[in-house]
């Protein structure tokens, strides 16, 4: 079954303390992303990468990491994470950034004390 | 700065009835503009995706039109079920020209409410 995973999905943790989630795909898709969605704001882009080793930052980077060293895995890394990262995060991959069929992973709600 | 707008931000419609969301955006160099459905607490789902040089495009109930000289787009939902009671989100690509490729921005969502 063709589908992005995230893990975990659900998390709480405490100010400071290094976390990645991780993202994984199988479908061969060369593009992924990160976003972030609060309410009231909607989903925002963290960061995406084109390829391997070929990442840039969306809308809201500050914070966060990622790396890309293989095609199916783009963790989303957050050194020292802060309350105002507790949000919802969606991991998302599609054939190219103008191919419609971009997949959601489940989601993870991240809770920053 | 480039920006998407919906509305309404949300509208509750009876099942079978017909309704419209808009999508206006600024954004420059434009890609493709994207809706999306998303149930509570679940990922956006893809219904369309069209770019410049595209006006209409259907996925089975759901119509998305596009006026890329305005910079307006709607989604159409036509005799409408329970199930289409979900967010839905416009999403416009910004199309760069380095390799790097594409940003996304994202409008805020329209919440629609479907009642029997």
């Amino acid at each position: 079954e063709a589908q992005v995973t995230q893990n975990p999905r659900y998390l709480i943790t405490v100010t400071g303390k290094k976390l990645t989630v991780t993202c994984s795909q199988n479908m061969n898709h060369e593009y992924m992303s990160w976003y972030r969605q609060d309410p009231g704001l909607g989903l925002r882009q963290i960061y995406y990468s084109m390829n391997v080793e070929v990442t840039d930052k969306g809308d809201v980077p500050e914070g966060y990491k990622v790396s890309r060293k293989e095609k199916r895995n783009f963790p989303l890394i957050l050194e020292s994470p802060s309350p105002n990262q507790t949000s919802l995060y969606f991991c998302a991959s599609s054939l190219s950034p103008t191919t419609y069929e971009q997949y959601f992973g489940p989601g993870t709600r991240l809770t920053v004390t | 700065k480039n920006q998407v707008e919906q509305s309404p931000q949300s509208l509750i419609i009876l099942e079978g009835k017909n309704c419209t969301l808009q999508c206006n955006y600024t954004v420059s160099p434009f890609s493709n503009l994207r809706w999306y459905k998303q149930d509570t607490g679940r990922g956006p789902v893809s219904l369309t995706i069209m770019t410049f040089s595209e006006n209409t495009k259907s996925n089975g109930r759901y119509t998305a039109t596009l006026d890329a000289d305005t910079k307006q787009s709607s989604l159409h939902i036509t005799a409408s079920q329970l199930s289409d009671s979900a967010s839905y989100i416009c999403v416009v690509s910004v199309g760069m020209i380095k390799a790097a490729g594409n940003k996304l921005t994202f409008g805020g969502g329209t919440r629609v409410l479907v009642k029997p």
